[in-house]
Order: structure tokens, then C-alpha cells, then sequence
């Protein structure tokens, strides 16, 4: 069974640039979590979609989105880029909408740095 | 914002020792707790799980233990391996939300 893939792995942009991330979930997982990883803040929720709509979101600037498709693959969108957003992003699959309720199965993730 | 409180932030221990992780909550109405082991360049795995009817889950040398009261949980890893060094995180679902909130991670190293 085919995990979390989360393409690109690695990822070098301009401060003002945007960036679109891809997340493709565990076959049948409809649930897809996005969390923002740094040294200093760990790791940090972004947004959870489930069945192609936003069910929760973190405290993340609007430059930050992101959209699930009728398959559950998810992309994030970072506009305007800025030197604090370099981080590890890391999707996150579940079963269903709640990862209280399924628990969470997380991709290798895609080192973006801003430069 | 809810937060959870992990401590300690480094740990290490030799081997065949017992390690021992503690993590704090605040308020939450959903009642799982995991705990997610991350080597690097990988993402977080999940490791375990507990729901607070119990106060304590063993799977293999790793347990939770949960005091519901102290709002409090840990994990213990017994017999500990260096194939164990890795960075935990605990985790609690947020009050309100369907989403995990998790705590800052301890980085393991297990010495030979």
C-alpha cells in the first residue's frame, strides 16, 4: 500500500515568489492535513481539508491556501514569499475527517527554503 | 491557543535504559492522545495511541500512561535501543477542532 507522497522533496525560491506544494494521500484516505515544521515553532498546524472543502484552519497568514481535489490529492499555495517560510511542510492523510478519531499518517515532506 | 507542554526537549540515555517523556494538556473535548516518532528526513509515524478509559497502553517496550486529572501523559520506552534515537512528539486533539495540536518534540539519543 502506497504511503504519503508529497512531491516536490526539495524546493529553492526567491522572497516573492509563490510556491504550489502537492500531496497525493494513502488510497481511500479522504482527510488531508497540512503542518508547518521549523526548529524554533515545531510543528504547526496550517489547514485540514476533507471531501474538497476547509474544515479547519491554523493562524497562518492569508498567504497561505490550499485546495483538495475529487481524488483527495491536496495542494498548498505560499504567495509572496518570505524568508520565514522556509520550513519542512509536511501532508498528513486520515481516514476520515478527525484525526482524533483515525490518527495520522504523514508524508516525507517538502524542504522549501526562501532565499 | 491551546498548547501542549512536552518536556524534557533533549534526552539521553544508554542503553537498555528506560526513557521517559512527559507531556502536559490543557482543556479538550475529544479524548485520543498519540505519540509520534520522527527519524530524519522522514515525517512523524505514528507510534501509539491512548484513549483516557484506560491509564495505561503497552505495545512492545513502548507505554502510555495517562493521568486524566493531572491532565498530564507519558511515554516510557523500556529497554531502550539505539535504533530508538529519533525525535518524539506528543500530541492532543485541540479543544474545538478536528486537529491535532503537538507538543515542541524531545530529541532521543540512545548511547551504545
Amino acid at each position: 500500500k502506497a504511503g504519503v507522497t508529497q512531491t516536490p522533496r526539495y524546493l529553492i525560491k526567491t522572497r516573492g515568489q509563490q510556491v504550489t506544494l502537492s500531496c497525493s494521500p494513502i488510497s481511500g484516505h479522504r482527510s488531508v492535513s497540512w503542518y508547518q515544521q521549523t526548529p524554533g515553532q515545531g510543528l504547526q498546524f496550517l489547514f485540514e481539508y476533507f471531501s474538497e472543502t476547509q474544515r479547519n484552519k491554523g493562524n497562518f497568514p492569508g498567504r497561505f491556501s490550499g485546495r483538495q481535489f475529487s481524488n483527495s490529492r491536496s495542494e498548498m499555495n505560499v504567495s509572496t514569499l518570505e524568508l520565514g517560510d522556509s520550513a519542512l511542510y509536511l501532508c498528513a492523510s486520515s481516514l476520515g475527517q478527525g484525526a482524533q478519531l483515525y490518527g495520522y499518517t504523514f508524508g516525507s515532506g517538502t524542504r522549501l527554503t526562501v532565499v | 491557543q491551546q498548547q501542549v507542554k512536552q518536556s524534557p526537549q533533549s534526552l539521553i540515555v544508554q542503553k537498555g535504559g528506560i526513557s521517559i517523556i512527559n507531556c502536559a494538556y490543557e482543556n479538550t473535548a475529544f479524548d485520543y492522545f498519540p505519540w509520534y516518532q520522527q527519524f530524519p528526513g522522514k515525517g512523524p509515524a505514528l507510534l501509539i495511541a491512548i484513549r483516557p478509559d484506560v491509564s495505561e497502553k503497552k505495545e512492545g517496550r513502548f507505554t502510555i500512561s495517562f493521568n486524566k486529572s493531572a491532565k498530564q501523559f507519558s511515554l516510557h520506552i523500556m529497554d531502550s535501543q539505539p535504533g530508538d534515537s529519533a525525535t518524539y512528539f506528543c500530541a492532543a486533539p485541540y479543544s474545538s477542532a478536528s486537529k491535532i495540536i503537538f507538543g515542541s518534540g524531545t530529541r532521543l539519543s540512545i548511547r551504545p
